[in-house]
C-alpha cells in the first residue's frame, strides 16, 4: 500500500522568503501526486498534480513542485511567500488506475509579517 | 457553477445515536468520494461510488458505517452506534470520473461531526 509523509507539520517563515514544504511517498507501482491547499474557514483546493511528462510543475500563484522518482519526493516550493499564502498544505497520492487518494499529515505554513 | 455540499455542518450527536451525512456533488460528476479527517491528520479515504455503486468501500472502518448513492448523484453516509472516535469532519468530492486517478476530486466543506 502506498503512503505519504510531510515532514514538518509547521513551517513558520518571514514574508517574501522562500519556502519548501516536503513530501515523501512510498509506492510500489506508478503514481500521480498531488498538492492540495486549505485556506482558513475554506474547503480543500487542488494547488498543482504530477500525471506524466515533465516533473516540474507549477500552480497559478507561484507554487511549483518537482516529481522526483528516485527519491520519492514531490516537495513544494515557492521563492517569496505572502501573507496570503497562510494555509495548510496536503500531499496526495493516487495510484494510476486507481481513484482514492492518499493523503500525508498535512503542514501548516505561517507567514510573519 | 455550484460546488460540492454537504449538510448539516455541523452535527452533535450522543454516543449511540444514528446519524446520516449528505453530499451533493457537482452536477455531472460521476464519481464521488468520502474521506474523513481526524484532528491534526491529513484525509482519509473511506469509501469511492462511480454512479449509484460502490466501487472502493476498503476505507469504511467498521461494519457501523455505510454510505449510499441511489440515483447515482446525491450521498448519504450513514454511522450506526456512534462512538466518541467518529467524531472528526466528514469531507466529500466529486470529480468528472475516478477510473483513471487523474481528475481533480472537488471537495466540499464538510460536516464536523461531534459524539458526546
Amino acid at each position: 500500500a502506498q503512503s505519504v509523509t510531510q515532514l514538518d507539520s509547521q513551517v513558520p517563515v518571514f514574508e517574501e522568503a522562500p519556502v519548501e514544504l516536503r513530501c515523501n511517498y512510498s509506492s510500489s507501482v506508478s503514481v500521480y501526486l498531488f498538492w492540495y491547499v486549505q485556506y482558513p474557514n475554506q474547503g480543500l483546493q487542488l494547488l498543482l498534480k504530477y500525471l506524466s511528462g515533465s516533473t516540474l510543475v507549477e500552480s497559478i500563484n507561484g507554487f511549483e513542485a518537482e516529481f522526483n522518482k528516485s527519491q520519492t519526493s514531490f516537495h513544494l516550493r515557492k521563492p517569496s511567500v505572502h501573507i496570503s499564502d497562510t494555509a495548510e498544505y496536503f500531499c496526495a497520492v493516487s495510484l494510476k488506475g486507481a481513484q482514492k487518494l492518499v493523503f500525508g499529515q498535512g503542514t501548516r505554513l505561517t507567514i510573519n509579517p | 457553477g455550484a460546488g460540492v455540499s454537504q449538510t448539516p455542518s455541523n452535527k452533535v450527536t450522543e454516543k449511540g445515536k444514528y446519524v446520516e451525512l449528505r453530499c451533493d456533488p457537482i452536477s455531472g460528476h460521476t464519481a464521488l468520494y468520502w474521506y474523513r479527517q481526524s484532528l491534526g491528520q491529513g484525509p482519509e479515504f473511506l469509501i469511492y461510488f462511480q454512479g449509484t455503486g460502490a466501487a472502493d468501500d476498503s476505507g469504511l472502518p467498521n461494519d457501523r458505517f455505510f454510505a449510499v448513492r441511489p440515483e447515482g448523484s446525491v450521498s448519504t453516509l450513514k454511522i450506526q452506534r456512534t462512538e466518541r472516535g467518529d467524531s472528526a469532519v466528514y469531507l466529500c468530492a466529486s470529480s468528472l470520473e475516478g477510473t483513471s486517478g487523474s481528475y481533480e476530486q472537488y471537495f466540499g466543506p464538510g460536516t464536523r461531526l461531534t459524539v458526546t
